[in-house]
């Protein structure tokens, strides 16, 4: 079974600080994960996805996440934190085998940006 | 722009009541899903459809029911709403040879 671990339900940040939000997966088999944002009363928007090619994926709006296979990891960070990155992120995890498709999320962190 | 649509966006509906939550998509995609989020918790899927006439439960158990009847449209029924249906579906959809997929803008239901 796969699951996903999102360390921190909130993380708070000056503007211009880096942004490290924290994802850990379980899978039994090779995974492909992905991190979504949603904003307020909004759905969810794709940032970035590993699918087994480069293992430094980037994103849009300048983030960028690391997967790390001994780690179990996909970590998300940005350099400079911008106001408009206050929102809620998703990381998630697929198998590439079987046919559903289907993705499970993490519990969610709340990013906070402080002016 | 390519795009998946749910309507109402809000819907406040009294105990009892049978709702349908619509959800289409303009891009030809065949896999579906419909994701519940309660505020400030995870999706949780409900149901899914890998196609036309096919649909699925999801990992979590719900009083809701779907149907697909065509390849662009994949709505959600509550029969009798109850307070405890209060929250967030998400619709979303994927082609078969991509993952990741691209969700609509949820329906914020609350059941009174």
């Amino acid at each position: 079974a796969q699951s996903v671990t999102q360390l921190g339900s909130h993380v708070s940040v000056s503007e211009g600080a880096l942004v490290l939000l924290r994802c850990n997966y379980s899978s039994s088999v090779p995974p492909y994960l992905f991190w979504y944002v949603q904003y307020p009363n909004q759905g969810l928007q794709l940032l970035l996805k590993y699918t087994s090619a480069a293992t430094l994926v980037k994103g849009i709006n300048g983030f960028e996440a690391e997967f790390k296979k001994s780690e179990t990891s996909f970590h998300l960070t940005k350099p400079s934190a911008h106001m408009s990155d206050a929102a809620e992120y998703f990381c998630a995890v697929s198998s590439p085998s079987g046919n559903t498709g289907k993705l499970i999320f993490g519990q969610g962190t709340t990013l906070q940006v402080k002016p | 722009e390519a795009d998946i649509y749910q309507t109402p966006r809000y819907l406040v509906i009294g105990t009892g009541k049978k709702i349908t939550l619509e959800c289409s998509q303009t891009m030809g995609h065949d896999k579906m899903y419909w994701y519940q989020q309660d505020p400030g918790m995870e999706l949780h899927l409900i149901h899914y459809s890998y196609g036309v006439n096919s649909t699925e439960k999801g990992d979590l158990s719900s009083e809701s029911t779907v149907s697909r009847i065509r390849t662009e449209h994949f709505p959600l029924t509550l029969e009798s709403a109850r307070p405890s249906h209060t929250s967030q579906y998400l619709c979303a959809s994927k082609p078969d040879n991509l993952y990741g997929y691209t969700f609509g803008s949820g329906t914020r239901l609350t059941v009174v």
